[in-house]
């Protein structure tokens, strides 16, 4: 079955780029959307966005433009930067598989989406 | 913006108690709307999709149901392995909006 495995740096300096990979195993990145999300300390979780395999994106604005996913389909794998770092970006940042779950009654060829796969998530502290 | 609120924030059970926790949107999502699990130090677990759709492998305790801004997830007969927050999510449009969870705590 479809793994997630997220990698970066685990600390990252204020004002700096955050960077973290998605390599995704034991099934194909096409065909579906693959999303970050990240969770602060003692709080819940924050979709900051998907990429579709074929490049289409969509963000949360809550993040002002500062977040760029993008996707390598050669190497199976996804990508997130976040610009501009402070130590509000202090969280667990998780990489999902958001996967046509179910499909709609009565509406062939729609579907449901939900985030099936995921990460088992990576720390990441921004600090000086 | 669009809000999403979860309630309660915490609740305790005993082994074999029906709860039900509530999620509340302030603009209808149809029927595009996912629950899950997360245990301390873990991701989260899908549990129900569509309001009311069991993910594969989840007990049938669980169960869900609403449609427009109201939506319900209920867990029968509590188990100990149920502690945990549970997180209700719209998959309507983007931004997707995860509700603020309710944390399940097993006495």
């Amino acid at each position: 079955q479809v793994q997630l495995q997220e990698s970066g740096p685990g600390l990252v300096r204020p004002s700096e780029t955050l960077s973290l990979t998605c390599a995704v195993s034991g099934g194909s990145i096409t065909g579906d959307y693959w999303s970050w999300i990240r969770q602060p300390p003692g709080k819940g979780p924050e979709w900051i966005g998907y990429i579709y395999y074929t490049g289409s994106t969509s963000y949360n604005p809550s993040l002002n433009s500062r977040a760029t996913i993008s996707v390598d389909t050669s190497e199976n794998q996804f990508s997130l930067r976040l610009s501009s770092v402070t130590a509000a970006d202090t969280a667990v940042y998780y990489c999902a598989r958001e996967g046509r779950v179910g499909t709609r009654p009565g509406q062939v060829g729609y579907y449901y989406y939900g985030l099936d796969v995921w990460g088992q998530g990576t720390t990441v502290t921004v600090s000086s | 913006d669009v809000q999403v609120t979860q309630s309660p924030s915490s609740l305790s059970a005993s082994v074999g108690d029906t709860v039900t926790i509530t999620c509340r949107a302030s603009q209808s999502f149809s029927r595009f709307l996912n629950w899950y699990q997360q245990k301390p130090g873990k991701a989260p677990k899908l549990l129900i999709y569509g309001a009311s759709t069991l993910q594969g492998g989840v007990p049938s305790r669980f169960s869900g149901s609403g449609s427009g801004t109201d939506f319900t997830l209920t867990i029968s007969s509590v188990q100990p392995e149920d502690f945990g927050t549970y997180y209700c999510q719209q998959s309507y449009n983007t931004p997707r909006i995860f509700g603020q969870g309710t944390k399940l705590q097993i006495k």
